[in-house]
């Protein structure tokens, strides 16, 4: 049970952000929102996470609704090199269940 | 190493055989995971580890499958009279401490083929 919803796929051109969301509407209030990602042959590599507050890394930002029930990850300006999976994940305890994700394509 | 290292990278094997998967955690690291990935599949949950204990084991398959870990480093999963649908891509991840305010950092893993 993944507890999130995301669209199977998106196409997002090269250069311009990428947003993808994600819908948690049964998150806890101790549950943690995580964005992974898996590059094509590749073990998945950790991206970003917030508990409440919007976060941002080198590699993205993730904005969360004030209610907590969806989230969108944010990558500013999407290379060929962001085409993967990305799994949108909700944790409150000790591991981490992947869902299916958003098979993200970028457009040259 | 820098990161989660597994090996071997490749395991071709016959029916019936038993196979065995190393990870190496990166230096530190107090949790280990494993996980499998069927062609074309999500990731399955399969184990966790905390120190040399694994208090969640309920994503084992089968009885065919254990895993364990000493000194609080390496893992070894180990898997009983393999079958053609455990062929899979076994992938080991590892974190500081326990989630769920943790990165876990994956190894690239093993790609598993059972003739």
């Amino acid at each position: 049970d993944a507890k999130t919803t995301q669209p199977p796929s998106m196409d997002c051109a090269e250069g311009r952000a990428a947003n993808l969301p994600c819908n948690h509407s049964t998150i806890s209030g101790n549950e943690y929102v995580y964005w992974y990602r898996q590059i094509h042959s590749q073990g998945p590599q950790y991206i970003i996470h917030g508990l409440k507050n919007n976060e941002t890394n080198e590699m993205a930002s993730l904005i969360i609704t004030e209610d907590r029930k969806s989230s969108t990850l944010i990558l500013p300006h999407a290379t060929l090199r962001d085409t993967a999976v990305y799994y949108c994940i909700v944790l409150g305890d000790d591991k981490i269940i992947f869902g299916k994700g958003t098979r993200l394509h970028i457009l040259p | 190493g820098a990161g989660v290292s597994q090996s071997p990278s490749n395991k071709v094997t016959e029916k019936g055989k038993d196979v065995e998967l190393r990870c190496d955690p990166i230096s530190g690291h107090t949790a280990l995971y494993w996980y499998r990935q069927s062609l074309g599949q999500g990731l399955e949950f399969l184990i966790y580890f905390q120190g040399n204990s694994a208090p969640d084991k309920s994503g084992l398959p089968s009885d065919r499958f254990s895993a364990e870990r000493t000194g609080g480093s390496v893992s070894t999963l180990t898997i009983q009279r393999t079958q053609q649908e455990d062929s899979a891509v076994y992938l080991c991840a590892s974190s500081l401490w326990d989630l769920p305010n943790e990165k876990l950092f994956f190894g690239s893993g093993t790609q598993l083929s059972v003739l």
